[in-house]
This record gives C-alpha cells, structure tokens and sequence, in this order.
C-alpha cells in the first residue's frame, strides 16, 4: 500500500527553468492539496483539488500552476523558477473534507533554485 | 493574523517526562478539526491525534492527549512518558469546515515546535 508517492525526491533547477512535481495516492481519495514547507513558517496550502476536475488557489499560489489528472494523480509545475520557490514540497490527499478525516502525505521533494 | 499559533519554537523535555506542546487557534466558524502531526528528522509527516470542535471529551491516542479549551481556543497537545523517539518538529493544524469554494480538508498549519527529548 504506497499510500500518497511524490517524484521526485529531489531536484536542482537553474532560475527560469521549469520543472513538474508529481504526485498520485492510491487510497481512491477526493482532494489533493500541494503544500510548500520554509524553514520556520510551517506548511503553507499552494493549490489544491477538492474534488477529480476542480482545481483552487491556496495561500501562496504565485508561480505555480497544477493540474489534476485524473482522480489518482495531482501535478505541480513551475514554469519559470525563482530562487524564493527553494522548499520542500508536500502532496497530501484525504477522502473527503468532514470530521476526522486525516491529511495522508508523500515524503517530500526537495527543490533547489539556483 | 495568524490563524495558528505555536509561541514555542524549541523545548527540551526529560526522557520519561511528560511535556505539553501550546497551540492556540483563532476561528469564528462554529465547526471545526484540530490535529498534530509529527514531523522526524527524515522529514515525513506523521499524524497524531485529531480534536473536533463539537466533541465533548479530550482526544487520546495512546501517549498522546489534546488538551482541548474551546473558550480559550486552544489545544495543546501532552505526550506523557517522552521517549528518544518523540524528538521531532510537531505542528498544529486547523481545518475550518464553512469554507468558500468546497475548500475541503484545507489545513492551516502553525509554525511549529521542535522537541528535543534528553536521555
């Protein structure tokens, strides 16, 4: 059972170059969420998908674009890099959004922008 | 202003101690989660325990308990008997359930706390 997989794991870029994270969950889950994680700021929402054709802004969507696939699969694409985009992003699924529903998250990609 | 707030960046706490973890919230939506995810050196997040805004006990899950005080909008988490293992950076999270565009299971994460557990 893998659960929520991220590719890849880490990555450089060179400012201006894009790139495409991606991400698919197995557990037949609605919403896909893409967080970034700053050194002390905590993870903050990028964009995410409610729902299998939906797709909403989330606190810090600047520079970022996403597309969600299919019900399984959930990308995120930088299309021109900026240094200020160097994080660690996260690609989280849950089945619904009601009660104790729990956030499942991949394990990170590492993006270095030069 | 900060939706979650973790006033704690760094704590130190005895092996077999117990140790509470701050968490205050700031919400005018009557109904939503609380949850705690723990975040090891390896980096993966892991989750811990979830409050509901309705629920009229304190969460528990084995060592872990949520200290939860609606009035005073906060909800700590104790972990009781610290262990090696327990040394991780913990988050806070909220999930406001009236939200626009079916926002879902939207999370707002505060900034942490890194626990330290002394052997």
């Amino acid at each position: 059972n893998a659960g929520v997989t991220q590719t890849p794991k880490f990555q450089v870029l060179k400012t201006g170059q894009s790139m495409t994270l991606q991400c698919a969950q197995d557990m037949n889950h609605n919403s896909m969420y893409w967080y970034r994680q700053d050194p002390g700021m905590g993870l903050r929402l990028i964009y995410y998908s409610a729902s299998e054709g939906t797709t909403d802004k989330g606190e810090v969507p600047n520079g970022y674009n996403v597309s969600r696939l299919n019900k399984r699969e959930f990308s995120l694409r930088l299309e021109s890099a900026a240094p200020s985009q160097t994080s660690v992003y996260f690609c989280a699924s849950t089945y619904d959004g009601s009660g104790a529903n729990v956030l499942t998250f991949g394990a990170g990609s590492r993006l270095t922008v030069l | 202003a900060q939706k979650i707030t973790q006033t704690q960046p760094g704590m130190f706490v005895q092996e077999k101690e117990a140790v509470t973890l701050d968490c205050t919230y700031d919400t005018s939506d009557p109904s939503y989660g609380l949850f705690w995810y723990k975040q090891p050196s390896s980096g993966e997040m892991i989750f811990l325990i979830y409050q509901g805004s309705y629920d009229q006990q304190n969460a528990t899950e084995g060592r872990y308990s949520l200290n939860f005080q609606k009035a005073r909008k906060s909800a700590n988490l104790v972990i009781s008997a610290s262990q090696l293992g327990d040394s991780a950076m913990y988050f806070c999270a909220m999930r406001e359930d009236h939200r626009p565009n079916n926002a879902g299971n939207m999370l707002t994460f505060g900034g942490g706390t890194r626990l330290m557990v002394k052997p």
